[in-house]
């Protein structure tokens, strides 16, 4: 039973554009959330997180939005560049004031196009 | 070396051979952690230590062993593996996390190992 799920294993922006990357979680257990953005031939580089007490956080060109009500969060990039284009995958984490255990999702590759 | 490292970068292994992956971390993080990654399937947690000790061992076959002799290195001992174990196994650190605390892991590079 996949706990995170990203619906959509790819999407195309033109350059300039949002893109809007969704995830959706089923344990509401878990309190807090990151966005993974990952090469080919590279590890996974974190990108932007946001904890269950908020509903947005904000880096630069990076949005995430949190809905707990609807266990939902999408990661919004804007605007939209070349070098944007990676897999982006989404985990969620349940605080267990150890080390951290991710559960991640099956990853959305993004292609920016000119 | 700075970030996380991984040793080797490719590795292609007989099903009677022994072999180990090495993970180094440089960022004076507490925690480490192996994850496999399989085509089309997500991340999967295989072993997370903690303070050098190991915390979670998730149902992952005995073929697989792991080390951590210290905080700074990680080790995967593998032996008799399968075909089905070909992936790419990539290593993680961290910060423990407090009580009121959350900390992002940081990835290696991965190590793509194929078992014939």
């Amino acid at each position: 039973d996949q706990q995170v799920k990203q619906n959509s294993p790819s999407l195309s922006v033109q350059e300039g554009r949002i893109s809007i990357l969704n995830c959706d979680y089923t344990n509401s257990m878990f309190d807090y959330f990151l966005w993974y953005k990952k090469y080919p031939a590279e590890g996974p580089t974190f990108l932007i997180s946001i904890s269950s007490i908020k509903d947005k956080n904000e880096d630069g060109r990076f949005t995430v939005f949190l809905n707990k009500s609807a266990k939902h969060l999408s990661l919004h990039i804007v605007p939209s560049q070349p070098g944007d284009s990676a897999v982006y995958f989404c985990a969620a984490s349940a605080h267990t004031g150890t080390a951290s255990k991710l559960t991640f999702g099956t990853g959305t590759r993004l292609q920016v196009t000119l | 070396e700075t970030g996380v490292t991984q040793t080797p970068r490719h590795l292609v292994m007989g099903m009677t051979n022994k072999k180990s992956l090495k993970c180094e971390q440089h960022l004076g993080h507490n925690a480490m952690y192996w994850y496999k990654q399989s085509a089309k399937k997500p991340l999967e947690l295989m072993f997370v230590y903690s303070l050098e000790e190991r915390v979670e061992n998730n149902s992952v076959p005995s073929r697989f062993s792991p080390e951590c002799p210290n905080s700074s290195h990680l080790f995967l001992h593998l032996h008799t593996l399968q075909p089905e174990d070909s992936a790419l196994y990539l290593c993680a650190s961290s910060h423990v996390a407090g009580l009121s605390s959350y900390n992002e892991q940081f990835f290696g590079p991965g190590t793509r190992l194929t078992v014939l």
